[in-house]
This record gives structure tokens, sequence and C-alpha cells, in this order.
């Protein structure tokens, strides 16, 4: 299994363009995570699905924000329009590495968003 | 509410000294307790977790964390500090069989040689 795979890995647009990130999380978990990271806020999560359902999406900032898990094999995370304070990094992550959570989760490497 | 306090910014130690990253936590009922690491342009990995059982975890890379309920902490642990263990180390928190996992600030570890 190759992990957790986002893309891109690294986003530059301008201000008030949408932005869409995405991720494949390990074969056989449809349960996920997006959180994001700043120097300012630290690692901050935004949503959880759990069978593909979104379970906590309370820390999505506004409504400019949105998440899909249409399947157990993708999830995106949209922002329109884009602003510059989104500028960060946003990881996607998953439980375990069998199908039991264990507590544990595994990260991609992230999305670097530069919104100017 | 969980929540998760990692008191120093940064901690510098030289190498081949003991070193200590320090955790506190807060939440209802039983926690489970995880260690992670990044690498810089990295993910999080994860390094130790502590759900049940006995107090002292070992982990990966030589890592170990004691696992305090009277004082709610969970603190990293490492006999003989290297310089590649250089990096952003977070604490977090889950509640027992709950999903929502909730990150400390991250504390940033200098190994000097």
């Amino acid at each position: 299994d190759a992990g957790v795979i986002q893309s891109p890995r690294h986003e530059v647009t301008e201000m008030g363009q949408e932005v869409t990130l995405r991720c494949k999380p390990i074969s056989g978990h449809n349960s996920l995570f997006w959180y994001r990271q700043t120097m300012m806020r630290g690692l901050e999560l935004l949503i959880y699905f759990n069978n593909n359902v979104p379970i906590d999406d309370s820390g999505m900032p506004e409504d400019r924000f949105s998440a899909k898990m249409p399947n157990a094999s993708f999830s995106t995370l949209k922002i329109q329009p884009s602003e510059p304070r989104d500028s960060a990094v946003y990881f996607c992550a998953t439980p375990g590495t069998g199908t039991a959570n264990t507590g544990e989760l595994f990260f991609g490497e992230g999305s670097r968003l530069t919104v100017l | 509410a969980q929540s998760v306090a990692q008191p120093e910014d940064q901690v510098n130690v030289a190498e081949g000294n003991p070193l200590t990253v320090k955790c506190t936590y807060s939440v209802s009922g039983n926690p489970y307790l995880f260690w992670y690491v990044q690498y810089p342009n990295r993910g999080l990995q994860f390094l130790l977790k502590y759900i049940t059982g006995d107090n002292l975890v070992k982990g990966s890379y030589g890592f170990e964390a004691e696992f305090n309920k009277s004082q709610t902490s969970f603190h990293l642990k490492k006999p003989s500090a290297l310089v590649s263990d250089s990096a952003l180390y977070f604490c977090a928190v889950s509640r027992t069989g709950g999903f929502k996992t909730i990150f400390g600030a991250g504390t940033r570890l200098f190994v000097k040689a």
C-alpha cells in the first residue's frame, strides 16, 4: 500500500480562485481526517469522516470551505473563494493500517497552499 | 472537550544526553495518547501510543513515553539524543473508542552535536 496520497503537493493561486485538494486514503479505510497546519494556529482538525459520512465539521473555518468523501478511495477539500489567510499546509490522514481503528493516524505528505 | 498542552515551544539538548518533551492532556473518560514526529516538508509520523496497560510505552527510534494519570501527563523521553532526532514533535489525545484526535501545538527539538 502506498499510504495516504495527497495532491497537489504545492498550489499557488490568486485570491478569489477556487482551490481543490485531493486525498486518496489507505485502502480498506472509510475514515478520513482533514487537518490544517499554520505557524500561528498549529495543527487544526477541520473535518473527519467515518463510513464516508462527515461526523464532525466544527473545525471548518467558514462556508467557503467544503469537504466530500464520495467513496472510500477519495476525498476532496474545496475552498471557494480562496483568501490569503487560507495559506497553510493541509493534511489528510487515515487511522491504522488494518480495518480496526487502533487509534494512530497515518498522514499524507500534505498540500502546501499559497494564496496571493 | 479534549485538549493537549505542550508547554515548551523548543527544547535544546546536546547529543548523547537524555531528552524529555513534555505533554499534559485533558479529556473525559480514558484517553488514547499519542506522540508524532514531523520532519521538514513532511507529514506527521506516528511514534508511539498509550491505550491501556503498562504506563511506560516504547516506540520507534528508541523513544518512550510515560503515562501519569494523576498528573494527566504523557512526557516523551529518550535516554540518548541523536542529532537526527531534531524535528517537531506533537502530542495528541483522543477519547477511548473515539475518532477525533486533537494535537498539541508542537515542540521543536534541537539536538546539538
